[in-house]
This record gives C-alpha cells, structure tokens and sequence, in this order.
C-alpha cells in the first residue's frame, strides 16, 4: 500500500520562528489532508489540499501532485502551535485516509 | 453547527470485558470512519460506511472487533472479549461525500487492564 513519510520528526523552535513541514507519498493520491494533534490530543483539520497552494493567517500549505509531496509552512510560530502535525491521503480509489507518523513541534517561550 | 462526537471519552476495562464505543458524525455526512491511534503513532485505518453500508473492513484486526451504523447515522465499533494490546486512542472520522474531507472527533480513549 502507499507509503507516507514525515520529515523532521521532531521540530524545536523559539517562538516567532518559521518553519517547514514536508510530507512525502509513495504513489498518487487523490486529495491530501494536514491535521494538527494538539495537547489535549485532538485532530484539527488543518487544510484539505489535493494540489496547488492554500493559506490560512499564519499557515500555508503547497501540494505538487505530480512530484507526491506537500509542505506545511508555519511563520512566526506561538505556543500554542506545538503538538504533532500529520499529512494523510487517500489512493487513489479508496476512502480511508493512510497517516504519516507525524513531525513534533515543540515551540518554546 | 456540531461537530463529530463520540462517547464515552475514556474507557477502562477489565482484559476479557466487551466494550461498544459510539460515534455520532456530523449532520448529514454520507461517510463515516473508524482509526486506531496508538501512542506516538499516525491514526490507521479500521472501517469505513457509506450511509449503512460497510464498504471496507479490511483494517480490523481480527473478528474481536465489529462495526454498525444501522440507520446511516450513529456507528457503533464493539470490542469483544479485550486484550491489553487493544488500548489505544479510537477515532471516528465523518466526511460529506465519498471522497470529502474527513473530520475527526475528540477520540475515545481505551484502556484495557
């Protein structure tokens, strides 16, 4: 099945800091989610990203289809941006989401 | 409006104890989804229903484990006979349409003793 990978695993950055998150597929997928755990442990959907380039405030995200990756950009990080972030996608017809492992974002004070 | 809710929160059972975990999607959503997450690890995939119908169990992990969602609303994930290694975060996920963005609620907890 297909493959996801994270990079970097863990992330520790001061607050007001920028940051990249790449997720990498092995094959094709239809549409592609990021997701941030937070503290508590809840899923917050991020962006829905099959292709192209979104931006929401401080967050921004690019997916390049055709090469099978997608970046997650972070400006100016705050507290309350730590947590695990996860990129998942679907194959190409199928409907369950495969997850990467995650990258930790630790930003401190 | 409401977001995808499920109950209880947080179990605790006894290693042997069945335990049914519900999920409530959001209004109208055709798909809905179940993910187990362990401790450091991405959610993976269990089953997954288009209104009533189980289109895809392939990632239960033995027949302990089953899904309902009779009137293609609330689902139902049941537990039978549980074994420590089945602790872990249970998610639902439900998305509008087929191939939609999913949306998760705030997990169930599963501790098995």
């Amino acid at each position: 099945g297909i493959q996801v990978e994270q990079s970097p695993p863990d992330l520790i950055l001061q607050e007001g800091a920028n940051s990249t998150l790449r997720c990498n597929f092995s094959d094709s997928v239809n549409n592609l989610q990021w997701f941030h755990q937070n503290p508590w442990g809840q899923l917050i959907n991020l962006f829905y990203i099959p292709s192209g380039t979104k931006q929401n405030g401080r967050l921004s995200a690019t997916t390049v289809a055709t090469e099978r990756y997608s970046l997650l950009y972070i400006s100016s990080s705050q507290t309350t941006d730590s947590g695990v972030y996860f990129c998942a996608g679907p194959t190409e017809g199928a409907q369950k989401l495969v997850f990467g492992q995650g990258t930790r974002l630790t930003i401190n004070p | 409006g409401a977001g995808v809710s499920q109950s209880p929160r947080y179990k605790v059972t006894k290693r042997g104890q069945d335990v049914a975990l519900r999920c409530d999607p959001i209004s109208g959503h055709v798909s809905l989804y179940w993910y187990r997450q362990a401790l450091g690890q991405g959610p993976e995939f269990l089953t997954y229903f288009n209104y009533e119908a189980q289109q895809d169990k392939s990632g239960l992990p033995n027949d302990r484990f089953s899904a309902e969602r009779p009137e293609g609303s609330i689902s139902t994930l049941t537990i039978q006979r549980t074994e420590q290694r089945d602790s872990a975060m249970y998610r639902c996920a439900s998305s509008p349409t087929g191939d939609g963005e999913q949306y998760f609620g705030p997990g169930t907890r599963l501790t098995v003793t």
